[in-house]
């Protein structure tokens, strides 16, 4: 069974610049999160969704950050314009709808960017 | 509020000790128990999870935890550790409500020969 793929694996760029990051969760996961993981940190929740759907985005610093699942499936993470404190490795993870007790979530190997 | 707290931020270990990472966690209701590891330019890869039965679980590459609710704590153990287990092992509380989850700052393991 394939993972969760993530791309780019690495991206430098300048701050001010926009980039964009791509996910595929595994197949038939319908939830998919988006976390932030600052160097010597704890990944952090930056959204959830289910299906196409918005479930948690409170902590979607949404003046720069983007994020969309239009067809259910795969996402784009977005930051424009991006500032030096976003450099991190920004994880993508999947796992199957949870209705009542917690499903365990899968992680692709993350992006890591560099905001010069 | 659900947290998760790791005491060591670093460990170092020789080849063939034992191990023992610590995890305290805060959480209202019966908790959803995980530990990862992350390999450098990695992403999170599951070592074992606690969701009820019996308190000792045994997960990939010899890891075991036990939980033990009257100390809040979620302890991941090794008994010889291996110079591939360099990494940094992160532990992380799932929450009923939403699925999400809430992880510790991890500890980060060095193995010397």
């Amino acid at each position: 069974e394939a993972g969760v793929a993530q791309s780019p694996r690495y991206k430098i760029i300048e701050k001010r610049q926009s980039v964009a990051f791509w996910c595929n969760p595994i197949s038939g996961h319908a939830t998919l999160y988006w976390y932030q993981q600052i160097l010597g940190q704890g990944p952090k929740l930056l959204i959830q969704f289910q299906n196409n759907g918005v479930v948690d985005d409170s902590q979607l610093p949404k003046d720069r950050f983007s994020a969309e699942r239009l067809k259910g499936v795969d996402s784009t993470l977005k930051i424009q314009p991006a500032k030096l404190e976003d450099s991190a490795v920004y994880l993508c993870a999947s796992s199957l709808v949870s209705d009542y007790q917690v499903e365990t979530q899968y992680f692709g190997p993350g992006t890591r960017l560099l905001v010069l | 509020a659900q947290s998760v707290t790791q005491p060591d931020i670093h460990i170092t270990v020789s080849e063939g000790a034992s191990l023992e990472l610590r995890c305290n966690y805060s959480y209202g209701a019966t908790p959803y128990l995980f530990w990862y590891v992350q390999s450098p330019g990695q992403g999170l890869q599951l070592l074992l999870k606690y969701f009820s039965g019996d308190t000792l679980v045994q997960g990939i590459k010899g890891f075991e935890a036990e939980f033990k609710r009257s100390q809040s704590s979620f302890n991941l153990r090794k008994p010889s550790v291996h110079w591939s287990d360099a990494a940094e092992y992160f532990c992380a509380v799932g929450a009923t409500a939403g699925n999400q989850f809430y992880f510790g700052t991890g500890t980060s393991l060095t193995v010397i020969p």
